[in-house]
């Protein structure tokens, strides 16, 4: 079965600190990409960073950076330098077929 | 470069009123395309999608339809809506297989 799972439903974080959220997944695709979606207040989903599975390296956007773990299916999502803009909901995907799977979020508050 | 208009933000109907929300982009062709539905705080349901003209797959039985008369139009329709219709709806598009979606600013619906 294709699945994501994030464990932790809701995540707070103090301005200008680091915070890491996690997923992991299951999916019998051997390529593929993972996606980190955010989602603020106005409920528009934003791409934040996207990671194809073959590369080793992992991809960072800014502030935003994953920790991709092939073999234990793990893309973790790290924002670091916190700002009051980054709270949001925040959603681990990837393309399975022609439609995506979903994980059920982490919602992330940032604390002044 | 591509943008998705989705449309009206914000409908407020009556129960036993039909529905029309409609999803267009620009600077693509034949585009796969999709519409979600996201309960407050939770995570996104496929409700449809697309990938040509005329082609549409229904993942989840309910009271709403999905129809693609042109490449870039996406419309979400319901003959009679019920209360159950209510909450936030996401148009979304992609380019192909395997890539990310991109998605509409969304229409919150709420049926009275």
């Amino acid at each position: 079965a294709q699945t994501v799972t994030q464990s932790q439903p809701e995540m707070s974080v103090q301005e200008a600190e680091t915070v890491t959220l996690s997923c992991t997944y299951d999916t019998s695709e051997s390529d593929y990409y993972l996606f980190w979606y955010k989602q603020p207040p106005s409920r528009q989903m934003i791409l934040v960073i996207r990671q194809e599975a073959y590369k080793q390296q992992n991809a960072t956007e800014n502030r935003f950076s994953v920790n991709f773990q092939k073999a234990a299916k793990s893309f973790s999502l790290k924002i670091s330098d916190s700002q009051l803009g980054d709270a949001a909901m925040y959603f681990c995907a990837f393309p399975y077929g022609q439609n995506f799977v979903f994980g059920p979020g982490t919602r992330l508050s940032v604390l002044p | 470069s591509q943008t998705i208009h989705q449309w009206p933000a914000t409908l407020v109907q009556p129960v036993g009123s039909p529905l029309s929300l409609e999803c267009t982009v620009e600077g693509t062709s034949n585009p796969n395309l999709y519409w979600y539905r996201q309960a407050a705080g939770r995570g996104l349901q496929l409700l449809f999608y697309s990938v040509g003209i005329g082609q549409i797959s229904s993942e989840v039985p309910q009271n709403l339809s999905a129809s693609r008369p042109q490449d870039r139009q996406f419309i979400l329709s319901s003959k009679k809506l019920l209360l159950s219709d209510s909450g936030f709806y996401l148009c979304a598009w992609s380019p192909g297989v395997s890539t990310e979606a991109f998605f509409g600013q969304g229409t919150r619906l709420t049926v009275v």
